[in-house]
């Protein structure tokens, strides 16, 4: 257990729909970060909140919004999915800004 | 996009011998990660070599950074069939400062 926590771990889910990825980060740490792992694109960074505030943002398509709570915890949130927005989904969190992150198990996300 | 370019793709050893991973990438970078991702789970992280230096060490991992020529290697020595798994490399980049962005992967396989 790395100590970051995403819910749930599979997804399945048709075409047009909406769904919300869950992930709390380790204790103490306020960097969430999300990205996208697809057969074709690799390893893509999709956002990054620090402490409730955007901080950065990557390859994240206008579909696709996320926000930090209060809490710390994070949610992604992905709409009119389309079949490839199939992919594994992780987060990550960071102590401070700068070192190694830790990473979640992931959600996989199927599209059918 | 991609960052870094891993070397190589794929690659296949018996069980104590030495493997090594090279990363290339393009832009001034901050801190430079490897991480080890067992088949569609979750990335673990193994270690950082900030810029500065050029050489590091952790258990049985090595970890070179040359940022004259925009490389790093990771050698892994004694290589057991549990270190099967997808290697990838990560850059935390001067620019960004705030993001990973990761190589497409090294699929190492060690045989019994």
């Amino acid at each position: 257990d790395s100590g970051v926590t995403q819910t749930p771990k599979h997804l399945i889910t048709a075409t047009g729909q909406r769904v919300t990825l869950r992930c709390s980060p380790r204790s103490g740490d306020l960097s969430v970060y999300w990205y996208q792992q697809s057969l074709d694109q690799g390893l893509q960074f999709l956002i990054q909140y620090y402490n409730g505030e955007e901080r950065a943002k990557g390859n994240i398509l206008e579909r696709f919004s996320a926000q930090q709570f209060p809490d710390l915890h994070s949610e992604l949130n992905l709409s009119s999915l389309e079949l490839g927005d199939s992919a594994l989904y992780f987060c990550a969190s960071r102590t401070g800004l700068k070192g190694g992150y830790t990473f979640g198990s992931g959600t996989r996300l199927t599209v059918v | 996009s991609q960052q870094g370019e891993e070397d190589p793709q794929a690659l296949s050893i018996q069980e104590g011998e030495n493997a090594t991973m090279n990363c290339s990438y393009k832009t001034s970078i901050n801190n430079l990660q490897w991480y080890r991702q067992n088949s569609g789970r979750g990335l673990v992280h193994l270690i950082l070599i900030r810029s500065n230096e050029r050489e590091k060490h952790s258990g049985r991992l090595r970890v070179t950074l040359d940022t004259s020529k925009k490389s790093s290697s990771l050698l892994i020595t004694a290589s057991r069939a549990a270190d099967t798994a997808s290697y990838f490399c990560a850059t935390d980049e001067e620019t960004s400062g705030s993001r990973l962005t990761f190589g497409e992967g090294t699929q190492l396989t060690v045989n019994p």
